[in-house]
């Protein structure tokens, strides 16, 4: 069983829709973030959460809105997006916040049209 | 905050070849991880190490902490080792840990 997995691992959508990507960890880690790839930039940090309480939001944009129901799910709803947020969207885990070893989903790719 | 830099930015090899990926870092480091991005855009654990060399089959990676640097190693490639190569730095304490080099775009050509 991979241990971070991600769903769906692509999803396309209009600038009006609700959609939302989820993620689950089976590693018993303490923290997960979402990453957000565009093409050619480096990755960002969006979210960060630590035993599902948020501890860090990078100045994203309030049409992202992510959710921790508990330490192995993570979700990042979308809501009137924009095309400019069409990138691949990186789930990970660590043993703790910021610090351990880092493991990667296999990613959500998105397209707003 | 602290800079992370590799080189070079791509790289094109012919299959069989052997290739060092470089990263550098600005500051100290509580440790150092490589991935390797394949083309569906998974991020895969190469290495986790803060100092010191590993190996794993074809690729081995060497951080020397104390000038702040690290390298990968990869003999022998593949072309399934196509993907961009990526270093990420945790830091010690505070600010935005997981720093993340800009890659390495590798093309192994059969």
């Amino acid at each position: 069983e991979t241990g971070v997995t991600q769903t769906p691992r692509h999803l396309v959508m209009g600038m009006t829709n609700k959609k939302s990507l989820k993620c689950e960890q089976h590693l018993g880690h303490n923290a997960m973030y979402w990453y957000k790839q565009s093409a050619k930039k480096p990755l960002e940090l969006m979210f960060v959460y630590s035993l599902e309480e948020r501890v860090e939001n990078n100045s994203v944009p309030s049409r992202f809105s992510p959710e921790c129901p508990n330490s192995s799910h993570l979700f990042l709803h979308l809501h009137t997006l924009q095309p400019e947020d069409s990138a691949l969207y990186l789930c990970a885990s660590s043993p703790g916040l910021l610090t351990g070893e880092l493991f990667f989903g296999e990613g959500s790719r998105l397209t707003v049209l | 905050g602290i800079q992370v830099e590799q080189s070079p930015p791509d790289l094109i090899l012919q299959e069989g070849a052997n290739s060092t990926l470089r990263c550098n870092f600005s500051d100290s480091v509580n440790n150092l991880q490589w991935f390797h991005q394949n083309p569906w855009g998974q991020l895969i654990n190469l290495f986790y190490i803060p100092s010191g060399t590993k190996q794993n089959g074809r690729l081995s990676a060497t951080t020397v902490a104390t000038e702040r640097y690290s390298l990968l190693y990869i003999s022998s490639s593949q072309t399934t080792d196509s993907g961009v190569y990526f270093c990420a730095v945790e830091l010690f304490a505070g600010g935005q840990n997981f720093v993340f080099g800009p890659g390495t775009r590798l093309s192994v050509l059969p």
